[in-house]
């Protein structure tokens, strides 16, 4: 079954507001990674926050982990129109260290 | 250099074909996977490789047949294409497990008609 879920599945915002998505999951996890995926192209890695620690920062991004809620979020700060793409968080898989499983995504638009 | 790489970027075919989507990668990792993202954009493991061997087959049709010639190359083989099999089809490679971040291919969309 589907281990993420994100939260909300689309956000549109005006170019220098923040951004926040939200994931959540269901089993216990090893670590938890943020990508992105903009159109037509492949996905990018952002941010992996492992289980023992409760936030990250990478540039104009935040990642915080609350094991205790199985849930995480990314924000994006000072968003820009080239931040437009679907974020996507994933997980390791309780069965299987060889296996990442994803989220449903984020759909985000900045507008300029 | 391209760190992963798969072609045929696009890949249009008539039902009952047998197709393959090839990837390499060139970053020296261990671990190969692929991943399919259906129109809802929602991304599924198919299979896992480590050192060319395999490690996870998530309840892929037999249709599907992955091979890992060497730990650079991890190979799609579908046989007998059927309208549903039509999706992007990604291809990617971590160091070691997924404690590692995974770098993807930019994906291969394969339409069946």
């Amino acid at each position: 079954s589907q281990q993420g879920e994100e939260d909300p599945q689309a956000l549109s915002i005006q170019e220098g507001e923040n951004a926040t998505m939200n994931c959540s999951y269901k089993t216990s996890i090893n670590n938890l990674q943020w990508y992105r995926q903009n159109s037509g192209r492949g996905l990018v890695h952002l941010i992996l926050i492992r289980s023992n620690e409760r936030e990250k920062h990478s540039g104009r991004l935040r990642v915080t982990l609350d094991t205790s809620k199985k849930s995480s979020s990314l924000l994006i700060t000072a968003s820009r129109a080239a931040d437009t793409a679907s974020y996507f968080c994933a997980t390791d898989a309780e069965d299987s260290s060889y296996k990442l499983i994803f989220g449903s995504g984020t759909r985000l638009l900045v507008r300029p | 250099d391209t760190a992963v790489s798969q072609t045929p970027k696009y890949l249009v075919t008539q039902m009952g074909n047998d197709k393959s989507i090839k990837c390499e990668q060139n970053l020296g990792h261990d671990t190969m996977y692929w991943y399919k993202q259906d129109s809802k954009k929602f991304l599924k493991i198919m299979f896992s490789y480590n050192n060319k061997e395999l490690i996870i087959n998530e309840t892929v049709p037999n249709r599907f047949s992955p091979k890992s010639p060497d730990k650079a190359h991890l190979n799609l083989h579908i046989n007998s294409l059927e309208l549903g099999d039509s999706a992007v089809y990604f291809c990617a490679s971590s160091q070691d497990w997924v404690g590692s971040e995974a770098f993807f291919g930019q994906g291969t969309r394969l339409t069946v008609v």
